[in-house]
């Protein structure tokens, strides 16, 4: 099955800093790669995914660029704000059926 | 705009009692899946419906058994409850029934196992 990495577990950052978690995965099959944000004991949240025929993709200060070559991908956040402090899983799915397979997270801290 | 609905939010059982989790999904989604997710750790993958019949299985205990009813709601069994078993337990859906599309989570029930 699909086996997702995450690096690194833990990050801080000066805030206005950029702060970027990259995932590496290990099935080629896989497609589809959403990014989540989850804030202590909520729901975890969609925050950006790409799809497997496109490079990049930026919304507003979250940015993420996969390489299917390389089979990684990353999430790059810029002018970071306290309000991201979170943990980000990162998560890939093969079109081979329908479950996501996620990262172990990244817990951000962003120091005001 | 809807969201997935789960309940109850928190339940507390004793070790090798039953519990039975529900999810609600967001009108017109068409698969759920079933996530466990113990402290500190990544969301991990129990089951999954679409249209009603199942469609993926990951990492679910023979102790717990799910289904998916007509009006596309589904509940998670959980029997002989051990202590491990105590996490978040999150339902998400999506409008399709591949991985190919975003999974909107529930708030999760928070299940505790004494």
């Amino acid at each position: 099955g699909e086996n997702v990495e995450q690096h690194p577990s833990t990050l801080s950052v000066q805030e206005g800093d950029s702060a970027v978690i990259k995932c590496t995965y290990s099935d080629s099959a896989s497609n589809y790669f959403p990014w989540y944000k989850q804030e202590l004991g909520k729901r975890p949240q969609l925050i950006i995914d790409i799809r497997s025929n496109v490079g990049e993709k930026k919304d507003q200060r979250i940015a993420v660029t996969l390489n299917k070559t390389a089979k990684h991908f990353s999430l790059h956040i810029t002018e970071t704000q306290p309000e991201d402090s979170a943990v980000y899983f990162c998560a890939a799915s093969p079109n081979t059926g329908n479950q996501f397979y996620f990262g172990t997270g990244t817990s951000l801290t962003v120091i005001p | 705009a809807a969201g997935v609905i789960q309940s109850p939010r928190h339940l507390i059982k004793e070790k090798r009692e039953t519990a039975t989790l529900k999810c609600y999904p967001i009108p017109r989604h068409d698969t759920v899946y079933w996530y466990q997710q113990g402290p500190g750790q990544d969301p991990q993958f129990l089951i999954s419906f679409y249209e009603k019949m199942q469609s993926d299985k990951g990492s679910i205990p023979d102790r717990f058994s799910a289904q998916q009813f007509s009006d596309y709601h589904s509940e998670l069994n959980m029997s002989s409850l051990e202590l491990g078993d105590s996490a978040l337990y999150f339902c998400a859906s999506s409008l399709g029934g591949t991985g190919y599309n975003e999974q909107f989570f529930g708030p999760g029930t928070r299940l505790t196992v004494l």
